[in-house]
């Protein structure tokens, strides 16, 4: 089962303009992280935003998190054609275990236009 | 951050044999996961990879298709039993510490015949 659900599925820009892409997640969760995976290659981990942050940046990354809204939103500015690729949210989910497992979004395709 | 490696990174089987799938970690780690990536789609999650004993297994996925094991903390094993072209696919491994940033290899692209 896929906890999160990201919008929109695919997003087209142009070089220099910001990307914002949302993810909306079903339970309670200790954090959340975003990914980007170029195609066909592995996952590259880009942040994690802990429960009791609402916001985080890492150079041209904006995460936010709302977890009364239980949606995080992933903002990319002043893009560029090598950010091209497919970014995905997950969200932690607890086990009966005593763990917890990692549950990823539907993720947004992301094209860059130079 | 840890660095993860799977071998091998590609594969074209025979409908009905086994390829077993290897995950190493350079570090420690606390958690280890196992995820099927379909072309064009997100990641699903077959099941935790617990050191020392029996890996818990999602829905839809189950131990005598997809045994695993993981004998440390740094090492684990994925097979995909009898296959079928339906398991055709990309097998990635992820590592971590608990409820911290979890990394991932360069997955397995598999293809069954």
């Amino acid at each position: 089962s896929q906890q999160g659900e990201e919008d929109p599925q695919a997003l087209s820009i142009q070089e220099g303009e910001n990307a914002t892409m949302n993810c909306s997640y079903k339970t309670s969760i200790n954090n959340l992280q975003w990914y980007r995976q170029n195609s066909g290659r592995g996952l590259v981990h880009l942040i994690l935003i802990r429960s009791n942050e609402r916001e985080k940046h890492s150079g041209r990354l904006r995460v936010t998190l709302d977890t009364s809204k239980k949606s995080s939103s992933l903002l990319i500015t002043a893009s560029r054609a090598a950010d091209t690729a497919s970014y995905f949210c997950a969200t932690d989910e607890d086990t009966t275990s005593g763990t917890y497992k990692y549950i990823f979004g539907t993720g947004t395709r992301l094209k860059v236009l130079a | 951050s840890a660095v993860i490696s799977q071998k091998p990174s590609r594969d074209i089987c025979q409908r009905g044999t086994s390829l077993t799938i290897q995950c190493q970690v350079d570090s420690q780690v606390t958690m280890m996961f196992w995820y099927r990536q379909q072309p064009g789609q997100s990641l699903t999650l077959i099941a935790t990879a617990n050191q020392g004993s029996e890996a818990t297994y999602e829905s839809g996925f189950v131990i005598d298709k997809f045994p695993i094991s993981r004998p440390n903390l740094t090492f684990s094993t994925l097979t995909v039993s009898n296959m079928s072209p339906e398991d055709s696919s990309i097998y990635l491994c992820s590592a971590g510490l608990l409820y911290n940033e979890q990394f991932f290899g360069p997955g397995t692209r598999l293809t069954v015949l």
